[in-house]
C-alpha cells in the first residue's frame, strides 16, 4: 500500500507555545488529506479535511484558529497547534487519499505533550 | 448522520482458535464502503479488511473475512486461527464516496497462548 508519513512522531512543548506537525504522502498524489485527534483508549475523532490548494473543512466544535491546516502541494499538509495548552496533548493522526480513490492511508501519527 | 456502533470494547480469544468482531452501523445510503482497521501498540493503522456495499460476496483475506449483513446493517470480522501478533484495537469504519471516514469505538482484542 501507499506510505504516509508523519514528522514528528513525538513532541513535548511548553504551553502557550505552538507546535507543526507534518504529513506527506511518500509514492502518490494527496489530493485529500484528513486530520484525526484520538485520545487515550478512544476512538479516532476527525478534526479537518483539507483538499490541496483549498480551505480546510473543520468538523463541529475543533477551532480553526487553533488548528491551522494548509495543503499547499499534493504531497505536504501541515497542522499547526497554536497557544498549545495540556488540554492539546494528544495523538494526532493524518491519513491521505488520491482523487478518484476510496482507501485512505494513514500515517503513524504524532504523541503532542504539552507541559 | 452516519455513525458506526462497536459494542464489545474488550474481547479474548485463545491462540489458534476463531473469534468474530461485532460492527453496526447507521446509513440511509445504499452505496459505501465498510473498513476494518488494526492499531497495534505503535498506534500505526493498518488496513485489515474493505468491503463494498454493492457486492454481496463476503471479502476475505487470508485469516480474516466478514459477514456483511447489508440488510441488517451488521459488518462483523471474523479471525480465523488468531495468532499473538493479532492483539490490538480493531476498528470498523464508514465511508461514503469522497466523504471521511468515520470510525466506531473499538474493539480490544487480546490473545491468549
Amino acid at each position: 500500500g501507499a506510505v504516509v508519513s508523519q514528522h514528528p512522531s513525538r513532541v513535548i512543548c511548553k504551553s502557550g507555545t505552538s507546535v507543526k506537525i507534518e504529513c506527506r504522502s511518500l509514492d502518490f498524489q494527496a489530493t485529500t488529506m484528513f486530520w484525526y485527534r484520538q485520545f487515550p483508549k478512544q476512538s479516532l475523532m476527525l478534526m479537518a479535511t483539507s483538499n490541496e490548494g483549498s480551505k480546510a473543512t473543520y468538523e463541529q466544535g475543533v477551532e480553526k484558529d487553533k488548528f491551522l491546516i494548509n495543503h499547499a502541494s499534493l504531497t505536504l499538509s501541515t497542522l499547526t497547534v497554536t497557544s498549545a495548552h495540556p488540554e492539546d496533548s494528544s495523538f494526532y493522526i493524518c491519513s491521505a487519499r488520491d482523487s478518484g480513490q476510496h482507501e485512505q492511508f494513514f500515517g503513524p501519527g504524532t504523541r503532542l505533550t504539552v507541559l | 448522520a452516519q455513525t458506526v456502533t462497536q459494542s464489545q470494547p474488550e474481547m479474548s480469544v485463545q491462540e489458534a482458535e476463531t473469534v468474530t468482531l461485532s460492527c453496526t452501523y447507521d446509513t440511509s445510503e445504499s452505496d459505501y464502503y465498510l473498513f476494518w482497521y488494526k492499531q497495534p501498540p505503535s498506534r500505526q493503522m493498518i488496513l485489515v479488511i474493505r468491503q463494498e456495499a454493492y457486492k454481496q460476496q463476503n471479502a476475505t483475506e487470508n485469516r480474516f473475512s466478514v459477514n456483511f449483513q447489508k440488510a441488517a446493517k451488521s459488518f462483523s470480522l471474523k479471525i480465523s486461527d488468531s495468532q499473538l501478533g493479532d492483539a490490538a484495537m480493531y476498528f470498523c469504519a464508514y465511508k461514503i464516496d469522497d466523504n471521511d471516514m468515520r470510525f466506531g469505538a473499538g474493539t480490544r482484542l487480546t490473545v491468549k497462548p
